[in-house]
């Protein structure tokens, strides 16, 4: 059963510009994961987010979560034609150890 | 560079055959994870290991598919027999089994076309 639910689900922007994805969920988490996709490839881990915590950065990433509103946001700055991927968020079962993926943000920044 | 190493990468194969995918987590992992990749269906968790025992694999279409852990080394994912609707992507992930924060390492994937 998917857990996160990211949106959009597809997303356009030019090389400079700023790419915001977000991502909610419907249970108590022990912590968010981002992973991204590049085409045919698999899921590398980007950040992790703890529920005790607000915002984490990473770079040119942004993570923040709303545990009350049980959503999450990746922000990625100034984003690169490299940058061009899918975007998926991931939440453990609040058991320890199992994640759950949502449906993936498609990012295509254009140079 | 320590990695996920996943085999075949490709596979097409007859409705009706075996398939066998195979997984080397990285070295010192002790947790496994089978995911399967659709466009309808996104990524969903068939089973994953910890210490080489299954503890979950509710996702799994328990008639035809089968997954095992012989070794440390090697864990494999079988379907017998397969469907056309089982073409997919199907990765494997490894983690160090630290249980809560425990991030996942990804191989790239098999992809099976059953025609």
């Amino acid at each position: 059963s998917q857990q996160g639910e990211e949106d959009p689900q597809a997303l356009s922007i030019q090389e400079g510009e700023n790419a915001t994805m977000n991502c909610s969920y419907k249970t108590s988490i022990n912590n968010l994961q981002w992973y991204r996709q590049n085409s045919g490839r698999g899921l590398v881990h980007l950040i992790l987010i703890r529920s005790n915590e607000r915002e984490k950065h990473s770079g040119r990433l942004r993570v923040t979560l709303d545990t009350s509103k049980k959503s999450s946001s990746l922000l990625i700055t100034a984003s690169r034609a490299a940058d061009t991927a899918s975007y998926f968020c991931a939440t453990d079962d609040n058991q320890g150890g199992k994640l759950i993926f949502g449906q993936g943000t498609e990012l295509s920044v254009k140079p | 560079d320590a990695r996920v190493t996943q085999t075949p990468r490709h596979k097409v194969t007859e409705m009706g055959q075996e398939v066998t995918m195979r997984c080397q987590p990285i070295l010192g992992h002790n947790t496994v994870f089978w995911y399967r990749q659709t466009m309808m269906q996104g990524l969903e968790l068939l089973a994953y290991f910890r210490n080489r025992a299954p503890l979950d694999d509710s996702g799994m279409p328990k008639d035809r598919f089968s997954a095992e852990m012989p070794d440390a080394t090697l864990a494999t994912l079988k379907i017998q027999p397969s469907e056309p609707r089982d073409s997919a992507v199907y990765f494997c992930a490894s983690g160090l089994g630290t249980g809560v924060d425990e991030k996942l390492f990804f191989g790239s994937g098999t992809q099976l076309s059953v025609l």
